[in-house]
């Protein structure tokens, strides 16, 4: 069975730039995390996906950030315009169904903006 | 608002031996779940092991186990027998009912394990 994947992996933009990261979970979880671990911090969440919908989305930091996941499978996470303070590696997440699922990491994309 | 601590950012160890990495959290629900994933180097996030908080027996997975202590809210992973493929950066984390799936991290340890 395939892990979550994401793309890419790595990125390094201007300031002022957008990017998208992609995530495609394991096939067949309809919960999908997206989180954020800036430099030598905690790993912080930034939403949740229950297919298609936006569970919670409490953690995106501002309206440069935009997710979506179209049809509930793959998740794409855009931030337009990229400031300094977006540099990162961004995680996502799936799992099955429930709250108290374990949640299956991806290998993250590491954003730098410069 | 919950929140997780680990108070230790660096640790090491050598290998064979046993090693404990600490773990503290705040929560005002009672059902809830905690995880200890790790990292290694480069590598993809895991899941080490999980308790149940409605458990009383602690969750023991091959040589990692953990202490949990539910009125203190510790949580600390056991790695017995260290290897050097136990290097790496360690994660406690907390998932509650309330939390709509999310879960919230601790700052992280990283764990060295020495020949």
């Amino acid at each position: 069975e395939a892990g979550v994947t994401q793309f890419p992996s790595h990125s390094v933009i201007e300031k002022g730039q957008t990017v998208t990261l992609r995530c495609d979970p394991i096939s067949g979880h309809d919960n999908l995390y997206w989180y954020r671990r800036v430099m030598g911090k905690e790993i912080k969440f930034l939403l949740h996906f229950v297919k298609e919908s936006k569970q919670d989305e409490s953690g995106m930091p501002n309206n440069r950030f935009l997710a979506e996941r179209t049809g509930g499978t793959y998740s794409t996470l855009k931030v337009q315009p990229a400031e300094l303070e977006d540099s990162g590696v961004y995680f996502c997440a799936s799992s099955p169904g429930a709250r108290s699922d374990t949640q299956y990491f991806g290998p993250g994309t590491r954003l730098t903006v410069l | 608002a919950q929140t997780v601590t680990q108070s230790q950012p660096e640790m090491s160890v050598q290998e064979a031996e046993t090693v404990t990495l600490s773990c503290t959290y705040d929560t005002s629900e009672s059902n809830y779940y905690l995880f200890w994933y790790k990292q290694p180097p480069s590598r993809q996030m895991i899941l080490v092991i999980r308790q149940e908080a409605y458990k009383q027996q602690n969750a023991t997975e091959n040589r990692f186990s953990v202490n949990f202590q539910k009125a203190a809210k510790s949580f600390s992973l056991k790695i017995s027998d260290s290897q050097l493929g136990d290097t790496a950066m360690y994660f406690c984390a907390f998932g509650g009912p309330s939390n709509t799936g999310k879960l919230i991290f601790g700052q992280g340890t990283t764990l060295q394990v020495k020949p």
